[in-house]
């Protein structure tokens, strides 16, 4: 069975360019949730859905971060302008919309902003 | 929500058990006990979780005080690629949040 498939697998941009990162939840799961890992601050939960449905963002750092979900099958997290700090792994998560069964994480966009 | 506390570090010899412990003295009876672990440069992985009876799957066992305060993962035949960052997270109450903390470092040495 597929996994959570994020694009992509590593990104290098200079300061100021859009950058949309991107995910594919595994089937039939109805949660997703996008988080950021950096030395500094560990593993963070930025945002999280349900049904496509934005439930928690109080985890997004600031307005230049911005995440949608337009249908079950697929989710952006998007950074405009970017700026170095944002530097970082991104992992994307699912799980079925059920607080007990486990999230299920990609195996992360590697984001390097010059 | 409950919080964790976890040694920064351990090591294993191949072959051995290893038995990482897990604090969670504030944890809530509705609240589960997960655990993933994290190998460099990949996402984190789950293993397993429970609630107050012991656990066994393929991976691992989970064995959970009657308390509930704390909690041992046991990897019963450690094998150099379990080497990882173990993450023991109680689940917090009322939503689908994970918080991960900072974890163990499990090193397996041969």
């Amino acid at each position: 069975d597929a996994g959570v498939i994020q694009s992509p697998r590593h990104e290098v941009t200079e300061m100021g360019q859009e950058v949309t990162l991107r995910c594919k939840p595994i089937s039939g799961h109805n949660s997703l949730f996008w988080y950021r890992q950096t030395m500094m601050r560990g593993l963070e939960l930025l945002i999280y859905f349900n049904n496509n449905v934005p439930i928690d963002d109080s985890g997004m750092p600031e307005d230049r971060f911005s995440a949608k979900m337009p249908n079950a099958s697929f989710s952006t997290l998007k950074i405009q302008p970017s700026e170095p700090r944002d530097s970082a792994v991104y992992f994307c998560a699912s799980s079925r919309r059920d607080r007990v069964q486990p999230q299920h994480f990609g195996d992360g966009t590697r984001l390097s902003i010059l | 929500d409950a919080k964790t506390t976890q040694p920064p570090s351990m090591d294993c010899a191949e072959g051995r058990a290893a038995n990482l412990p897990c604090n969670h003295s504030t944890i809530s009876g509705n609240e589960y006990v997960y655990w993933y672990r994290q190998i460099h440069s990949q996402g984190p992985q789950y293993i397993i979780h429970g609630l107050k009876n012991n656990e066994t799957n393929e991976m691992a066992s989970l064995i959970i005080t009657e308390d509930r305060k704390s909690s041992t993962l046991i990897l019963p035949h450690a094998t150099l690629r379990d080497t990882a960052v173990y993450y023991c997270i109680v689940r917090f109450r009322g939503t689908d949040k994970l918080i991960f903390g900072t974890g163990t470092r499990l090193q397996v040495f041969p």
